[in-house]
């Protein structure tokens, strides 16, 4: 039993390069979301979908896209990388009684 | 919506003493609340969390939390800090007002422990 899984772990880019991070769970959850974690910011959130098919905007959604592939995979793509998304990621999923599992996070640096 | 705030950035302690961890909610609607652990490089571990019901929490590694609704609090505590405690702590909320029960964090607390 994996939990929550994320692809790549590290990942250097150079601005205006794309990239796509991968996010995967195993538990069955409806609810998946990205957050990204900035030193002394907490974790904010980005997008999450409720269910398989759809998906919302968080808090800080400029910059990025989603995809809801299906159930398990819900990946966050960065289509013009900046400096300012230089931060670590995180894929998360809810279970039915409200606990989000959370992945082990991609550091991605933006050059 | 909910929103949370923790008490103080950095919390040092010494070993076998007592750890608390504040954290403060706002909420117009009942809160469902989280203690989160994240050791360094490493992603978030459930320490414990409050939906309904009993308002003292217990959780994993000896941690325990206490629902205020008086003082919307939230506060972690553990009676005899260990050194495998140091690490970063967050607090998180969610409620009925939240884009799909997304968390809204605190914004941590890093705790060290010293011999």
């Amino acid at each position: 039993n994996a939990g929550v899984t994320q692809t790549p772990k590290f990942q250097v880019l150079k601005t205006g390069q794309s990239m796509t991070l991968q996010c995967a769970q195993d538990m069955n959850h409806n609810s998946m979301y990205w957050y990204r974690q900035d030193p002394g910011m907490g974790l904010r959130l980005i997008y999450y979908s409720a269910s398989e098919g759809t998906t919302d905007k968080g808090e800080v959604p400029n910059g990025y896209n989603v995809s809801r592939l299906n159930k398990r995979e819900f990946s966050l793509r960065l289509e013009s990388a900046a400096p300012s998304q230089t931060s670590v990621y995180f894929c998360a999923s809810k279970s039915i009684t409200d606990t989000q599992y959370f992945g082990p996070g991609t550091r991605l640096t933006v050059l | 919506a909910q929103s949370v705030t923790q008490l103080g950035s950095h919390v040092s302690v010494s070993e076998g003493a007592l750890v608390l961890l504040r954290c403060n909610y706002s909420s117009s609607v009942p809160p469902y609340l989280f203690w989160y652990v994240q050791y360094p490089n490493q992603g978030l571990q459930l320490l414990l969390k409050y939906t309904t019901g009993a308002t003292l929490v217990k959780g994993i590694n000896g941690f325990e939390a206490e629902f205020k609704k008086s003082e919307t609090s939230f506060h972690l505590t553990k009676p005899s800090a260990h050194m495998s405690d140091a690490a970063e702590y967050f607090c998180a909320g969610t409620s009925a007002g939240n884009s799909g029960y997304a968390l809204n964090f605190g914004k941590g607390t890093s705790l060290l422990v010293t011999p």
